[in-house]
């Protein structure tokens, strides 16, 4: 089974902190990406990488940035947290030849006071 | 501008009965389709999928249905259990780089 695995399910961090979210899969694939989940929004993109020091920006990356050093790691990275960024974070990743298929992990409940 | 829709935010449904879930999409270039499904406090799961070339998919209690003319796909579940209860994400994709474009997502209540 596909495992991809979130390093924090909660976290509670101020205004102005920087924030890590860490993210990683162990089924070798290629694509990986982040998302964030909101009440009445669905499921926005912030950032993907199709594959090692790749990235490209989804629809909403501002005030995010990420990082992918290796193929099973993705972070993502909140340079100075803002209360309207307390989201739930979701991490998924893709094999390919492209199903469409994405395999996400459990999230991370981030609130930013 | 939202290219997937889901119109209804949450459907109520009585044990046993079929729930029939809507999607609504403007891209023609869509060629897959998926639902997911989502528990509170968990990652989205792979639920069923539908390719264009097809109209129906059945897996189970699941099926989706497409109907490319309307830009419409439906997901039934019959018969509904309690544990069904769960929000379920639309998305489709275009061509086999294309990401996932999400809808908003149904809340679905089973109801003993």
């Amino acid at each position: 089974d596909v495992k991809v695995t979130q390093s924090s399910r909660y976290l509670v961090k101020r205004t102005g902190e920087k924030v890590f979210l860490e993210c990683v899969q162990d089924m070798d694939h290629e694509n990986m990406f982040w998302y964030r989940q909101d009440p009445g929004l669905g499921l926005r993109l912030i950032y993907f990488s199709y594959d090692v020091k790749m990235k490209e920006k989804g629809d909403i990356p501002e005030g995010y940035s990420v990082s992918r050093e290796k193929k099973e790691r993705f972070s993502l990275i909140l340079e100075s947290a803002s209360t309207n960024q307390t989201s739930m974070y979701l991490c998924a990743s893709r094999a390919l030849p492209n199903t469409g298929e994405l395999f996400f992990g459990e999230g991370s409940r981030l609130t930013v006071l | 501008d939202q290219q997937v829709k889901q119109n209804s935010p949450s459907l109520s449904v009585q044990e046993g009965r079929i729930s029939i879930l809507n999607c609504d999409y403007t891209n023609s270039m869509f060629d897959y389709f998926l639902w997911y499904k989502k528990y509170p406090a968990e990652g989205p799961t792979f639920l069923i999928s539908i390719s264009s070339i097809k109209d129906k998919n059945e897996d189970g209690r699941f099926t989706v249905f497409l109907n490319k003319s309307a830009k419409h796909l439906s997901l039934h579940i019959v018969p509904s259990q309690p544990g069904d209860s769960a929000v379920y994400f639309c998305a489709a994709r275009s061509g086999s780089q294309g990401n996932l474009i999400f809808g908003k997502g149904t809340k679905l209540s089973v109801k003993p």
